[in-house]
């Protein structure tokens, strides 16, 4: 299909490592978003891309977490320095021409910090 | 935090009957999203609602965007055992346009 498509599905690493994540958007969306979920919440917004800048980055927790969409389409979502509480699942959105338009999501990384 | 009210956290029907499912704040939303997440998936669009007062329907499926624009409640006729997820509204705020601020969900099981 051509759904987002976010890899790894899961991701297990050690405390104090880096990690990074992969979404590859919907083809031809200009808007790219990342979204946290911890178990029994509804996502949380970490940073929102139009086309290769950020356009809001607002909701990233600190700064071991950093987020690039260099040509505009794919990203990826680095977090360095992993600590237990980074364990959630990331899931990646994209939309069409930004917030207006409908955000669809990919099934996420599942992110275990041991 | 979670500025989207939804409860209660879990809600159990029988297959066939009807349900409704509302989701309230203190801040003014300008647009009212329904998603449903299955285990193992990202959640999925189901109904978007962009005017106080609206109300849209998608087959089974009926939504409202509150009149205050501080609430929105979804209706689920007819339920099927395919119903069974999570459920969470969520919508922009005004002025936080970029930030799709998310309910926690409402888990809900059909008995067949």
């Amino acid at each position: 299909g051509a759904g987002v498509s976010q890899t790894p599905s899961n991701k297990v690493t050690e405390k104090g490592k880096y990690v990074e994540l992969r979404c590859d958007p919907i083809s031809g969306h200009t808007a790219l978003y990342w979204y946290r979920q911890s178990l029994g919440q509804g996502p949380e917004f970490l940073i929102y891309f139009q086309g290769t800048g950020a356009a809001d980055d607002s909701g990233l927790p600190n700064d071991r977490f950093f987020a690039v969409r260099p040509e505009g389409s794919v990203s990826t979502l680095k977090i360095q320095r992993t600590e237990r509480g980074d364990s959630a699942v990331y899931l990646c959105a994209s939309s069409l021409i930004g917030p207006n338009s409908p955000l669809h999501f990919g099934n996420g990384t599942r992110l275990t910090v041991t | 935090g979670q500025q989207l009210n939804q409860s209660p956290q879990s809600m159990f029907i029988q297959e066939g009957e009807d349900v409704s499912m509302n989701c309230t704040s203190s801040s003014i939303f300008n647009t009212w999203l329904w998603y449903k997440q299955d285990p193992g998936e990202g959640p999925v669009l189901l109904i978007a609602l962009y005017k106080a007062g609206e109300l849209t329907s998608n087959g089974r499926l009926t939504a409202q965007f509150g009149i205050t624009r501080k609430d929105s409640f979804l209706n689920i006729s007819a339920s099927i055992p395919s119903d069974v997820g999570i459920y969470f509204c969520a919508g922009y705020i005004t002025g936080a346009n970029s930030k799709l601020t998310f309910g926690k969900g409402i888990t809900l099981s059909v008995r067949p």
